[in-house]
């Protein structure tokens, strides 16, 4: 159970372009979606946390009109990389919780080149 | 500033040892430690976690120690698998947000 479905799971688009990627819970409504990025061998660092139908909260540092987050439904959060450009690249990575204190599940992340 | 510090950063095991990772961290109000475990080109896995009550959580060839007043808390793996080779992140829950370690990358020899 617990299942968290992520896609695209690997994006190659030009610089200037916008890329969307999807989060699903596929077995579970996730009150809470969360955003990360990680770069090759480091940790994953927190973008951003989502409530279903409010306003994502962006961590220091993260440009919130570039990194466009919806959290429409229970089970649906997206983030739009909005002219994405070469340093933008990384994986990108979605989790959902329940609530609370609850362990939080990921998905697989999509990995994103931009040209 | 580094609020779980995990070492080391990696590993190498015999097939068949004991694997065993290590995290510490300074914010008591940390309430769920858990582990995950990613593999190449995917998402964490959670692993295994525990709560700061319990000392001592065992699921399978993985065990969690937690000292409450030292604050620190370790993964073992034991019998380690060339199947376990993977990166390995600790972890620290306060409120909603994780707060991961800088991960350990483990590579079980066969």
């Amino acid at each position: 159970g617990a299942v968290v479905s992520q896609h695209p799971s690997w994006v190659i688009c030009k610089s200037g372009t916008s890329v969307k990627i999807e989060c699903r819970s596929l077995d579970f409504q996730a009150t809470t979606m969360f955003w990360y990025r990680q770069f090759p061998k480091q940790s994953l660092m927190l973008m951003a946390t989502s409530n279903e139908g409010s306003k994502a909260t962006y961590e220091q540092g993260v440009e919130k009109d570039k990194f466009l987050i919806n959290h429409a439904s229970l089970t649906l959060s997206t983030l739009t990389v909005t002219s994405a450009h070469p340093e933008d690249s990384s994986f990108y990575i979605c989790s959902g919780v329940v609530s609370g204190n609850q362990p939080q599940h990921f998905g697989d992340g999509t990995r994103l080149s931009i040209l | 500033q580094q609020q779980v510090k995990q070492s080391p950063q990696s590993l190498i095991v015999q097939k068949g040892g004991i694997s065993i990772i290590n995290c510490a961290y300074e914010n008591t109000a940390f309430d769920y430690f858990p582990w995950y475990q990613q593999f190449p080109g995917k998402g964490p896995a959670l692993l295994i976690a525990i709560r700061p009550d319990v000392s001592e959580k065992k699921e399978g060839r993985f065990t969690i120690s937690f000292n409450k007043s030292a604050k620190q808390f370790s993964l073992h793996i034991m019998d380690s698998q060339p199947g376990d080779s993977a990166t390995y992140f600790c972890a620290a829950i306060d409120g909603n947000k994780l707060v991961f370690g800088a991960g350990t990358i483990l590579r079980v020899k066969s």
